[in-house]
C-alpha cells in the first residue's frame, strides 16, 4: 500500500539548532515527493519538491530511496520557521496526493 | 493573481441533509482536487478534476460527488451528511500538466455536521 509516514506529532527546538523531520514512504516504483508547509492563519503551500532538488528557505530535502526517505532538514532553525509540515506523495499519476499526518516544528527564541 | 477561491467558509448542517461546497481555482488552471482533512485521518484525497473530467477518485463512499464546469470552478456535494462527515475540505488548483505540478490550496471550508 501507497503511504507517507512521518513519526514524529511535535518536534520542539532552539532557534539556532538543525532541525530534521522525518518522511517515509512505501511506494512501488519512482516516487515523487514533496514537503508543503502551513504557517500560522495561512493555506498550506509547497515548500519544496524532490525533483527540484532546490533549498527553499534553508530546507533541503534528499530522496534516499534505499531507505525509503524524504527527510527536511536545515542547519539553523529560525522561529518564522513555526508551522506545520507535510511530507506528501504523488500516487496513480496527476494530482492524487497521499499525505502524511504532518509534523510541527515549534521554535523556541 | 487571485488564489483558490472557497465558499462558504464555514457551514452547520444537520444529519441527513446534503450540502454542496464550491471552490474557485487560479485562473488559468484547469484541474481541481479535494480534500477531506480530519484529526483523526488527516488530509486524504477525494477526487480530482480537470476539463470538467474526473480523473482520478479516493476511497469515499458514493455520497461524496463532484463536478468541474466549463470555467474550471468546481462543486462538491455531500449527501445524507453523517456526524463523521465534520471536516475541513481543502480545494486545490493545478494547472494539470502532470504530476508534479505545484498544487495551490484553498483556505477550506469547514463543515460542522450536528
Amino acid at each position: 500500500a501507497q503511504r507517507v509516514t512521518q513519526p514524529e506529532k511535535l518536534l520542539s527546538v532552539f532557534k539556532g539548532a538543525p532541525v530534521e523531520l522525518k518522511c517515509n514512504y512505501s511506494y512501488s516504483g519512482s516516487p515523487e515527493l514533496f514537503w508543503y508547509v502551513q504557517y500560522s492563519r495561512q493555506r498550506l503551500q509547497l515548500l519544496l519538491r524532490h525533483i527540484s532538488r532546490e533549498s527553499i528557505k534553508g530546507f533541503t530535502a534528499d530522496l534516499n530511496k534505499g531507505e525509503t526517505s524524504f527527510h527536511l532538514k536545515k542547519p539553523f532553525a529560525q522561529e518564522e520557521d513555526s508551522a506545520m509540515y507535510y511530507c506528501a506523495l504523488v500516487s496513480g499519476g496527476y494530482n492524487k496526493l497521499i499525505f502524511g499526518a504532518g509534523t510541527r516544528l515549534a521554535v523556541h527564541p | 493573481k487571485a488564489g483558490v477561491t472557497q465558499t462558504p467558509r464555514y457551514l452547520i448542517k444537520t444529519r441527513g441533509q446534503q450540502v454542496t461546497l464550491s471552490c474557485s481555482p487560479i485562473s488559468g488552471h484547469r484541474s481541481v482536487s479535494w480534500y477531506q482533512q480530519t484529526p483523526g485521518q488527516g488530509l486524504q484525497f477525494l477526487f480530482e478534476y480537470f476539463s470538467e473530467t474526473q480523473r482520478n477518485k479516493g476511497n469515499f463512499p458514493g455520497r461524496f460527488s463532484g463536478r468541474q464546469f466549463s470555467n474550471s470552478r468546481s462543486e462538491m456535494n455531500v449527501s445524507t451528511l453523517e456526524l463523521g462527515d465534520s471536516a475541513l475540505y481543502l480545494c486545490v488548483s493545478s494547472l494539470g500538466g502532470g504530476s508534479n505540478t505545484e498544487a495551490f490550496f484553498g483556505q477550506g471550508t469547514r463543515l460542522t455536521v450536528v
